[in-house]
């Protein structure tokens, strides 16, 4: 089965700076990657996501790029602000269907 | 459109007892993906359910099963209640149209706890 390792667990970045996740998978077949950002107590929320048709997404501060032959994604957050504080998760699909595997998380902390 | 919505938010319930939890599904989607999410283990696929057939299955025990309305809402029930059983159950909702994987949007959780 599919298989994610999310890299780091934590990350701490001062406001204004740049953070970045990646992730790595197994399945060679999976081809969509979608990011959640998940607030204390709060539900996992989608923030962005990339087809395996594509390298490169971005939308406002968020971009995730992806490489298929190293199969990794990564998630960059450029100009940190406080309200980035949070869990970030990847995931990857099974290659059938809406099965996500979901990595570890990223605890990110925006220090103002 | 209405987000996702779950009930019950929070449950108590003791070992040995049975749960059923529900989902309500965004308009219009007829994919309902149900997870589990505890600290130690992070967020795990329970099972998938579309047109009210389960689709896809995760690695856990019997005890947890699931079912689908012809409304999309879907419900799962747990029996035989564990400690470990102690989670937050999310469920995510989804157009489930063939040929790709969709977006998944998820719902507020229901917060079991097993004494």
């Amino acid at each position: 089965g599919e298989n994610v390792e999310q890299h780091p667990s934590t990350l701490s970045v001062q406001e204004g700076d740049s953070a970045v996740i990646k992730c790595t998978y197994s399945d060679s077949a999976s081809n969509y990657f979608p990011w959640y950002k998940q607030e204390l107590g709060k539900r996992p929320q989608l923030i962005i996501d990339i087809r395996s048709n594509v390298g490169e997404k971005k939308d406002q501060r968020i971009a995730v790029t992806l490489n298929k032959t190293a199969k990794h994604f990564s998630l960059h957050i450029t100009e940190t602000q406080p309200e980035d504080s949070a869990v970030y998760f990847c995931a990857a699909p099974k290659a059938a269907g809406n099965k996500l595997t979901f990595g570890g998380g990223t605890r990110v902390l925006v220090k103002p | 459109k209405a987000g996702v919505t779950q009930t019950p938010r929070y449950l108590i319930k003791t070992r040995g007892q049975q749960v059923t939890l529900s989902c309500s599904p965004i308009s219009g989607h007829r994919s309902v993906s149900w997870y589990q999410q505890t600290p130690g283990q992070g967020l795990q696929f329970l099972f998938e359910y579309f047109s009210e057939t389960q689709r896809n299955k995760g690695n856990f025990p019997g005890r947890f099963s699931g079912r689908q309305f012809s409304n999309s809402r879907s419900e799962m029930n747990v029996s035989t209640l564990e400690l470990g059983d102690s989670a937050l159950y999310l469920c995510a909702s989804s157009l489930g149209s063939s040929g790709g994987v969709n977006e998944q949007f998820f719902g507020p959780g229901t917060r079991l706890t097993v004494l």
